[in-house]
């Protein structure tokens, strides 16, 4: 099973502000990696696939990168709706299919 | 607009079966490239997928849960269903159905149902 690392647990930033937030793989994923956002009582919202294709609908302000076992989501500018938590999830070797245990944005 | 809408028991004893449907609307389960399944999330965890199912009967679960899980199908009804045997209260989750994209060579889950809270109790 592939296991998926994010770091920080918790990011604290303001608003207008970048955010990077960290996805390692334990083996190389590709290119074959996920980022999804949570807000608190909802389902996740799909971001990013294949580490850097924006979903339909998802602003420009949110870029992914990486690949092998390094990924990074940025959101260049943080705005109020973005507070969240965000995961990572792989899709290179399933099943299982297997995500990060998240990172929260929070604000500073 | 496609809607997936979970239904089912919100509370299960322990060593008994936890069972959920999954009703889709606003679009056909028999689609080509898309898989149905279901991820959980315990109370203030992660995300964990449970195990997907093709239109086709096909099914691929997570090897950790697969001895006492079953995900079938339904297309006349534009349903799927998850069964979960043996519960404990280690499976107290809030459960999502979703959808699931995968061509070979990308896998996303694009729909998801707005999540069930299932309780385990002894």
């Amino acid at each position: 099973e592939i296991v998926m690392t994010q770091f920080p647990a918790t990011l604290s930033v303001s608003p207008g502000e970048r955010a990077t937030l960290s996805c390692r793989a334990s083996q190389s994923v590709s290119s074959n990696l996920a980022w999804y956002q949570q807000k608190a009582g909802q389902a996740p919202r799909l971001l990013i696939f294949g580490a850097s294709t924006r979903a339909t609908g998802i602003p420009a302000r949110f870029s992914g990168s990486g690949s092998g076992t390094e990924f990074t989501l940025t959101i260049s500018s943080l705005q109020s709706g973005d507070f969240a938590v965000y995961y990572c999830q792989q899709y290179n070797n399933w099943p299982p299919l297997t995500f990060g245990g998240g990172t929260k944005v929070e604000i500073k | 607009q496609l809607q997936l809408q979970e239904s089912g028991p919100g509370l299960v004893k322990s060593s008994e079966t936890l069972s959920l449907t999954c009703t889709v609307s606003g679009g056909s389960i028999s689609t080509n490239n898309y898989y149905w399944g279901w991820i959980r999330q315990p109370p203030g965890k992660g995300l964990e997928w449970i195990g997907s199912i093709y239109y086709s009967g096909s099914t691929y679960y997570n090897p950790s849960l697969k001895s006492r899980v079953t995900i079938s199908v339904d297309t006349s009804k534009n349903q799927f269903s998850l069964k979960l045997s043996s519960v404990t209260a280690a499976d107290t989750a809030v459960y999502y159905c979703t959808r699931h994209y995968y061509d070979g060579d990308y896998l996303y889950f694009d729909y998801w149902g707005q999540g069930t809270l299932v309780t385990v109790s002894s």
